[in-house]
């Protein structure tokens, strides 16, 4: 069975801590990605990635950077973070031109 | 950039009715669509996937088309439960700019007993 974990369901931090979201695949996929999803605004990509260490910027990648040392883990980097980027944030998965699967999602509150 | 438009915003029936979520995007330039289901707070759980060459995919109840030339995909809900309530994702993957999808906002849907 399809499986995308995300290493916590809610999270919250202080401004200026640096945040680790951490999402892992079982399925062997190539490519993962990082969604933000806001109300009024809906899902936005922030990075993604073809290949171990291999990454492209989203749309809003401003304020974040990723780390993909092994296949299965991309890791969600929060350098200083912000009020505004209190979201809920969600990793997907995939095969070139295939399906994308998602994890549950992880719940960030900055403060 | 491909835009991704969904309509309604929100929908409330009742059950049993059979029932038709709509998704326009502006760029028929697509690799494929996918329609996803989001319950609240949680993450997307994927329908089904057309591929730009097919018209359409079926799954159980659920029936999407693609019409890529009008830039229009529905999503068909037949004999609608409960348990259908949720939100419903169209995101397209553009053939020109790589990997990522561009989602719509979502039609909100409410089955009632």
């Amino acid at each position: 069975d399809v499986k995308v974990t995300q290493s916590s369901r809610y999270l919250v931090k202080r401004t200026g801590e640096k945040v680790f979201l951490e999402c892992v695949q079982d399925m062997d996929h190539e490519n993962m990605f990082w969604y933000r999803q806001d109300p009024g605004l809906g899902l936005r990509l922030i990075y993604f990635s073809y290949d171990v260490k291999m990454k492209e910027k989203g749309d809003i990648p401003e304020g974040y950077s990723v780390s993909r040392e092994k296949k299965e883990r991309f890791s969600l980097i929060l350098e200083s973070a912000s009020t505004n980027q209190t979201s809920m944030y969600l990793c997907a998965s995939s095969f070139t031109g295939n399906e994308q699967y998602f994890g549950p999602g992880t719940r960030l509150t900055v403060t | 950039k491909q835009e991704v438009t969904q309509i309604p915003a929100a929908l409330s029936v009742p059950e049993g009715e059979n029932l038709v979520l709509n998704c326009s995007f502006t760029d028929s330039a697509i690799y494929n669509l996918q329609w996803f289901r989001q319950d609240p707070g949680k993450g997307l759980t994927s329908l089904l996937l057309i591929q730009s060459s097919q018209r359409e995919q079926t799954s159980g109840r659920l029936n999407a088309s693609l019409d890529k030339s009008s830039g229009r995909s529905t999503l068909y809900i037949a004999a609608s439960q409960p348990g259908d309530s949720a939100t419903y994702l169209c995101a397209v993957r553009p053939s020109n700019s790589g990997y990522a999808l561009n989602f719509g906002k979502g039609t909100s849907l409410l089955v009632t007993p």
